[in-house]
C-alpha cells in the first residue's frame, strides 16, 4: 500500500486560473479531508469528504471546491487563483469506523501562484 | 475560538537532555488533543492522541484542562526526535477537523 498519493507534484499557475489538485486515499479508508499549509504555518483545515458529500467545512471562500468519487479518491478545485493561494495543499484520509482523528497525511502538492 | 498556540517556533537541546514542547489550546468543551510529527523527507504523521495515554517513542503528553495545556516530554532527547512537532485539537462529535498550531522544530544536537 502506497499510503496516501497526491498529484502533481507541484505546479505554478498564474493569478486567476483555475487549479485542480488530485488525492487517492489509502486502502481502505473512505474519508478524504484538505489542508492548506502556507510556508511556516501549521495546516489548516479546508474541508472533508465522506461519502461523496462535504461533510465539514473551514473557513475558506467558496473558491474552493471540492468533489469525491466512489472509490474515494478525491479531487480539490480552486477557482479565481490569488497570490495568497500560494501553499503546500495537504491531503488526509481517515477510516471513517473507529473515528476520523487518525487521519494519514500525503506528500502534499506545493502550488506557486504568480 | 478554537485554536492551538505553539510558543516556541525552535527548541534546540542537546542529547540526553530532557525536553518540553508546549501547547495551549482555546476551546470551551471537551476537546481531543494530538500530537503530530514530521521528521526530515517524510510526511506528517499521528504521534499521539490524548486519550490513549500512551507513551510513544517515550514521548508523553498530559491534557492539563485547568490551563488548558497539552505538552509533550521526553526525558532524554535522541538525535532521531529532531523533527517538526505539531499539536493539533478536534472539536467535539468525532468531526476530524483538525486545528493545528504553528509547529515547533526540535533539534536535538549531539
Amino acid at each position: 500500500d502506497a499510503g496516501v498519493t497526491q498529484s502533481p507534484t507541484h505546479l505554478i499557475k498564474t493569478r486567476g486560473q483555475q487549479v485542480t489538485l488530485r488525492c487517492s486515499p489509502k486502502s481502505g479508508h473512505d474519508t478524504v479531508s484538505w489542508y492548506q499549509q502556507a510556508l511556516g504555518q501549521g495546516p489548516q483545515f479546508i474541508f472533508q469528504y465522506y461519502e461523496e458529500e462535504e461533510r465539514q467545512r473551514g473557513n475558506f471562500p467558496d473558491r474552493f471546491s471540492g468533489h469525491q468519487f466512489p472509490n474515494y479518491s478525491s479531487e480539490l478545485n480552486v477557482n479565481a487563483l490569488l497570490l495568497g493561494d500560494s501553499a503546500l495543499y495537504l491531503c488526509a484520509s481517515s477510516p471513517s469506523t473507529g473515528g476520523f482523528y487518525e487521519q494519514y497525511f500525503g506528500p502534499g502538492t506545493r502550488l506557486t501562484v504568480t | 475560538a478554537q485554536r492551538v498556540t505553539q510558543p516556541e517556533k525552535l527548541l534546540s537541546v542537546f542529547k540526553g537532555a530532557p525536553v518540553e514542547l508546549k501547547c495551549n489550546y482555546s476551546y470551551s468543551g471537551s476537546p481531543e488533543l494530538f500530537w503530530y510529527v514530521q521528521y526530515s523527507r517524510q510526511r506528517l504523521q499521528l504521534l499521539l492522541r490524548h486519550i490513549s495515554r500512551e507513551s510513544i517513542k517515550g514521548f508523553t503528553a498530559d491534557l492539563n484542562k485547568g490551563e488548558t495545556s497539552f505538552h509533550l516530554k521526553k526525558p532524554f532527547a535522541q538525535e532521531e526526535d529532531s523533527a517538526m512537532y505539531y499539536c493539533a485539537l478536534e472539536g467535539s462529535g468525532n468531526t476530524g477537523k483538525l486545528i493545528f498550531g504553528q509547529g515547533t522544530t526540535l533539534q536535538v544536537k549531539p
